[in-house]
């Protein structure tokens, strides 16, 4: 059979509808949280961050929420439309001392029904 | 146009043959790095560099090498590639302290 790890995360919405996007990160220590979509054929594209500091930040249609006593992390998309259909990563930055890394996430597929 | 630019974006090879995907960009950033997709696995670092003539490790660095001899560029050559680097690559770049990263199209490597 085929390998759990092979699969990506799904959500499939209606258009119109509202998306929810979940992550969970593990280092305590990261400085700024982002979201990338990524759309088939192309390379990520940043869409919002927040940093380490805040719980909430809203952006055009989208909206990341930090919760740092689980180490979790979302976007909202209001409104879906069918040009949200991408796969979206969660990534986090770490520069602490004289490092700097950008880790990102196994990515969700979404899909908006029309 | 700020962009990022990776040639080239299709390279079939034979196990053994030593290439080079090249990476630019043109945003002055200090910030470059190389990550591989795989399905299920999203993207995982393989090289990153602070600035000319700094660069490290990543999460999966074996069988990579890369160079930074100017801000712009950051090669990542395959000495001897195997079929398990068959894979996709992604080149990016960010100013430092930033979080934004720019990403190029994509190299879709395959290694018969």
């Amino acid at each position: 059979g085929e390998s759990v790890g092979l699969h990506l995360p799904t959500l499939s919405v209606q258009e119109g509808d509202n998306s929810i996007i979940n992550c969970a990160y593990s280092n305590s220590a990261s400085d700024y949280f982002i979201w990338y979509k990524q759309e088939s054929g192309k390379g990520p594209q940043f869409i919002i961050d927040i940093r380490s500091n805040m719980d909430k930040r809203q952006g055009q249609r989208v909206t990341v929420l930090l919760n740092k006593t689980v180490k979790h992390l979302s976007l909202q998309i209001a409104a879906t439309q069918p040009g949200d259909s991408a796969v979206y990563f969660c990534a986090e930055i770490n520069s602490g001392g004289s490092n700097y890394k950008l880790t990102f996430g196994k990515g969700t597929l979404l899909t908006v029904n029309p | 146009e700020a962009q990022v630019t990776q040639n080239p974006r299709y390279l079939i090879t034979v196990t053994g043959k030593k290439l080079t995907v090249t990476c630019s960009q043109n945003m002055n950033h200090e910030y470059m790095s190389w990550y591989r997709q795989d399905p299920g696995l999203g993207l995982r670092q393989i090289y990153y560099s602070m600035n000319v003539e700094v660069t490290d490790k990543g999460d999966v660095p074996e069988g990579y090498k890369v160079s930074r001899k100017e801000k712009r560029n950051f090669p990542l050559i395959l000495e001897s590639p195997s079929p398990n680097q068959t894979s996709l690559y992604f080149c990016a770049s960010s100013p430092l302290g930033g979080s934004e990263a720019f990403f190029g199209q994509g190299t879709r490597l395959t290694v018969v």
